[in-house]
């Protein structure tokens, strides 16, 4: 059974500051990986899908990749700001969508 | 917003109650799920419909029924709640079954209240 982990389990940041969030899997043989933000009381949007063939992908400040054989990905935040205060999640695709408990980010002015 | 429309937003229910949860997308996928979201806990996977088809029930209790009458619309039907099924109930939908190389888009959730 895939298992998702999210480390750390909260983060705490001054504004501009640039972060990176990991996801561990445990079964690497998967079809996709895909980070997710989500506000208090909200659903998810996603962020960035990189497929198993895939290294990185990349959208404005965030920068995500994928290392397949060891079981990580990282999301990298350049230039944090306040508004990226949420939980950010990570999903693994093999025969199911598979999360972590996710990464709770505050980014402080 | 995502494409992906759930209501209602917030339900508070008795457990003797019948309520449903609709979700609803206009995407053109063909496939849809039901996760349950509980304090502290990651999502759970509870139901996966591709073409209208159940193709996973992830060992979920009775009294949680689905129903998908086409690709664009799935139910949540729920019966004698226990408070512990209190969570927010997310959907989503995804081009293709199995999630395979397609990216997933979430509803905005239902936060389910049983009392």
């Amino acid at each position: 059974k895939q298992e998702v982990t999210q480390i750390p389990a909260a983060l705490s940041v001054p504004e501009g500051e640039n972060l990176v969030l990991n996801c561990s899997f445990t079964d690497s043989a998967i079809y996709n990986l895909q980070w997710f933000r989500q506000d208090p009381g909200k659903g998810l949007t996603s962020l960035l899908l990189i497929q198993s063939s895939q290294r990185e992908q990349t959208s404005g400040r965030l920068n995500a990749s994928l290392d397949k054989s060891s079981g990580r990905s990282t999301l990298y935040i350049a230039a944090s700001q306040p508004g990226d205060s949420a939980t950010y999640l990570c999903a693994v695709t093999n025969n199911d969508m598979r999360f972590g408990a996710g990464t709770r980010l505050t980014v402080k002015p | 917003e995502t494409g992906v429309t759930q209501t209602p937003r917030h339900l508070v229910m008795g457990m003797t109650n019948k309520k449903s949860l609709k979700c609803e997308q206009h995407l053109g996928h063909n496939a849809m799920y039901w996760y349950k979201q509980s304090a502290k806990k990651p999502l759970e996977l509870m139901f996966v419909y591709n073409f209208k088809e159940q193709t996973e029930n992830n060992s979920v209790p009775s009294r949680f029924s689905p129903e998908c009458p086409n690709s664009s619309h799935l139910f949540l039907h729920l019966h004698t709640l226990q408070p512990e099924d209190s969570a927010l109930y997310l959907c989503a939908s995804s081009p293709q079954g199995r999630q395979g190389n397609s990216e997933a888009f979430f509803g905005q959730g239902t936060r389910l209240t049983v009392v």
